[in-house]
């Protein structure tokens, strides 16, 4: 299985910072990682597709890039919404595997 | 709006069948461009894909899962459901259906969630 190593695990920021999360794969998984975010009581919500193609109806402060093994999410001037945690996963190859998550808190 | 929303039990017994069933609306379950996704994520740990099943029946499990689970669609019903036979305490997760692009396997939407705790 491919493991997805991701950090932080967690972070204080405040509202207007810029954040940056990584995920770390064990092997090259061809930009085929997405990040979801995911607030307490809620399933996940699909952020970034393709490590950089943002979905549809996501803002455009969230943004995503990387190859081969090493990929970023970053979220430029951080909103109230934002705080939540956010998690990596690789479709590349099944079984299809996740990060641990990068739960982002309040300052 | 897709949306999805599983259904079943709380709490299953040690060594039973816990069985899950993912109502589906907004979108249909019979067409080719998806995959109807199960997920779980247990108490301090990440999420694991448990497999999907596509509008004809044809599935794919997660290995370390395969011997124990069944996945099934209901088209008739826009539904689809998980069976995890033998379940032990390690199966104590929040259960996730989620949809999947045939081709890309991204989530594009997900449930709510179901928490199962198995327990004697």
């Amino acid at each position: 299985d491919i493991r997805m190593t991701q950090s932080p695990s967690s972070l204080s920021a405040s509202v207007g910072d810029r954040v940056t999360i990584t995920c770390r794969a064990s092997q090259d998984i061809d930009n085929s990682l997405a990040w979801y975010q995911q607030k307490p009581g809620k399933g996940p919500r699909l952020l970034l597709f393709g490590a950089s193609r943002l979905q549809s109806g996501v803002p455009s402060r969230f943004s995503g890039t990387g190859s081969g093994t090493d990929y970023t999410l970053t979220i430029s001037n951080l909103q109230p919404e934002d705080f939540a945690t956010y998690f990596c996963h690789q479709y590349y190859s099944a079984p299809q595997t996740f990060g641990q998550g990068s739960n982002v808190e309040i300052k | 709006q897709v949306q999805l929303q599983e259904s079943g039990p709380g709490l299953v017994k040690p060594s039973e069948t816990l069985s899950l069933t993912c109502s589906v609306s907004g979108s249909s379950v019979s067409v080719s461009q998806y995959y109807w996704s199960w997920l779980r994520q247990s108490p301090g740990k990440r999420l694991e894909w448990i497999g999907y099943v596509y509008y004809n029946g044809d599935t794919s499990y997660n290995p370390s899962l395969k011997s124990r689970i069944t996945l099934s669609v209901d088209t008739s019903k826009n539904q689809f459901s998980l069976k995890v036979r033998s379940v032990t305490e390690a199966d104590t997760a929040v259960y996730y259906c989620a949809r999947a692009i045939v081709g890309a396997k991204r989530l594009d939407f997900w449930g709510h969630g179901t928490r199962v705790a198995v327990s004697s």
